[in-house]
C-alpha cells in the first residue's frame, strides 16, 4: 500500500542553525506534498506545500525540495528559532487513491 | 470564515461502549477526512467523505464508521471500544477543485478508553 517514510524522528538544533527533514514516498502517482507543523496540544497547520510539477518552493525561512525520480522530498528550515520547536509531518497525496498519507512525524527541538 | 470545529473536545468511555464524534467543516467545503493520531502511529487516515459518500477508506476495522450529512457535517462512530482506540481524532476539511488543495484541521477530539 501507500507509504511515506520520514526521518529523523527527532532532531535537536541550536538556535540559528538549519534543520532538514526528509521524506520518501512509495507511490509514483503522488502529485501533492504538504508539510504540517503541530505544536503541543494544537492542531496540525500547513506551513508549505509543493506539487509534482515543481522542484523547489521557498517561503521566507522554510523551503521544500522534491526529487520525483528518487521519490524524495525534504523540508529545510534556516535560521531556526525556539518557536520552530514542534512536530513536523510530511504527507503525500496520491490521485489514484485520493488519500493523503502522512509520515510518522519529526519532533524538532530548537535550543536557545 | 469559521474554522473546522469538532465536538466533543474530550471524551472518556469504557471498553465495549460506542462513541460518536462530530465534525463541522469550513463553510463551502464538501470534503471531510478523519484521522487517528496516536504517539506511536502518527496520523493515520480513517476515511474521507464527499457529498455524503465515502470516497476513501484507510486500514481500520469495520468498528470504525462514518457518515456525512447534506450540510457537509460529518460524524464518526466507533463501536465496541477497545483500549487501543484511545487517541486524538482529527477531522479535516477542504474545498474541492481540479487539483488537490489544502486540508484544514479541526482541534480534535481526545478519546480515552478505560
Amino acid at each position: 500500500g501507500e507509504n511515506v517514510e520520514q526521518h529523523p524522528s527527532t532532531l535537536s538544533v541550536q538556535e540559528g542553525d538549519s534543520a532538514v527533514i526528509k521524506c520518501t514516498y512509495s507511490d509514483s502517482a503522488s502529485n501533492y506534498f504538504p508539510w504540517y507543523k503541530q505544536e503541543l496540544g494544537k492542531r496540525p497547520q500547513l506551513i508549505i506545500d509543493i506539487r509534482s510539477n515543481v522542484g523547489e518552493k521557498k517561503d521566507q525561512r522554510i523551503a521544500v525540495t522534491l526529487n520525483k525520480t528518487a521519490k524524495h522530498f525534504s523540508l529545510h528550515i534556516t535560521e531556526t528559532q525556539p518557536e520552530d520547536s514542534a512536530v513536523y509531518f510530511c504527507a503525500a497525496y496520491t490521485s489514484n487513491t485520493g488519500k493523503l498519507i502522512f509520515g510518522q512525524g519529526t519532533t524538532l527541538q530548537v535550543k536557545p | 470564515k469559521a474554522g473546522v470545529t469538532q465536538t466533543p473536545r474530550y471524551l472518556i468511555k469504557t471498553r465495549g461502549q460506542q462513541v460518536t464524534l462530530s465534525c463541522s467543516p469550513i463553510s463551502g467545503h464538501r470534503s471531510v477526512s478523519w484521522y487517528q493520531q496516536t504517539p506511536g502511529q502518527g496520523l493515520q487516515f480513517l476515511f474521507e467523505y464527499f457529498s455524503e459518500t465515502q470516497r476513501n477508506k484507510g486500514n481500520f476495522p469495520g468498528r470504525f464508521s462514518g457518515r456525512q450529512f447534506s450540510n457537509s457535517r460529518s460524524e464518526m462512530n466507533v463501536s465496541t471500544l477497545e483500549l487501543g482506540d484511545s487517541a486524538l481524532y482529527l477531522c479535516a476539511s477542504r474545498g474541492v477543485s481540479s487539483s488537490y488543495n489544502e486540508q484544514f484541521f479541526g482541534p480534535g477530539t481526545r478519546l480515552t478508553v478505560l
